[in-house]
């Protein structure tokens, strides 16, 4: 069965600090993990992909995988107001139809602070 | 200036009426999604297309009904079947069906039925 864990939070952090995002899978299988950028009323917005074990970063922003353990995590230096919104998980899973799509994690809220 | 656009923005209808949603892109992608969204909720999946002419059903098709006839559309029918069709509902696009390939999201429609 597939399934993407996020906590809700919301996650509140003050400016300047590094937010961090957590996201757990079921797939062992899973090659592929997205992070997307969702603000309120809007679309998601895709921030990071990451394939590999290990970091990946992308100016402020820094994906970290690991398969091993089945969690994939991103990090927010420098945290902005502007940063605040729902931060979705993705992740590449086999479903029951043998097939692989996208499962969704229901998204972590994060609260920057001036 | 590629993308996906949606069409409208907001939608309302009234019960027992079928109503069509529009997805339309330019990225020249082979695969399109249409997700469903409630309030603190993940994305969930309603059908996807790999191909022209060939579509299939995702988590939750139930209710609802979508055509392929042109790569560039994805159109998507809420039938009165469909038991509670008031959600955000997003359309998205890869470049192809592999667990490799990123989706990108148009700006969503809100649908209301009352």
């Amino acid at each position: 069965q597939k399934e993407v864990e996020q906590n809700s939070g919301p996650l509140s952090v003050p400016e300047g600090a590094i937010a961090s995002l957590n996201c757990t899978y079921s797939d062992r299988g899973s090659q592929s993990f997205f992070w997307y950028r969702q603000y309120s009323g809007k679309s998601p917005e895709l921030i990071m992909s990451i394939y590999s074990n290990g970091d990946k970063e992308d100016g402020r922003f820094t994906a970290q995988l690991n398969k091993a353990s089945q969690y994939v995590s991103l990090l927010i230096r420098d945290s902005q107001p502007s940063d605040s919104a729902t931060y979705l998980c993705a992740v590449n899973e086999r479903w029951d139809t043998g097939r692989r799509a996208l499962t969704f994690g229901s998204g972590t809220r994060l609260q920057v602070q001036p | 200036d590629g993308g996906i656009t949606q069409s409208p923005k907001y939608l309302f209808r009234k019960e027992g009426q079928n109503v069509t949603l529009s997805c339309e892109q330019n990225l020249n992608h082979d695969a399109m999604y249409w997700y469903r969204q409630d309030p603190g909720q993940g994305l969930r999946l309603i059908y996807y297309s790999q191909i022209v002419n060939d579509f299939q059903k995702g988590d939750i098709a139930e209710g609802y009904s979508v055509s392929r006839e042109k790569k560039e559309s994805f159109p998507l029918t809420v039938t009165s079947a469909q038991k509670n069709p008031t959600a955000f509902y997003l359309c998205a696009s890869s470049r192809g069906p592999g667990q490799s390939h990123e989706q990108y999201f148009g700006p969503g429609t809100r649908l209301t039925v009352t």
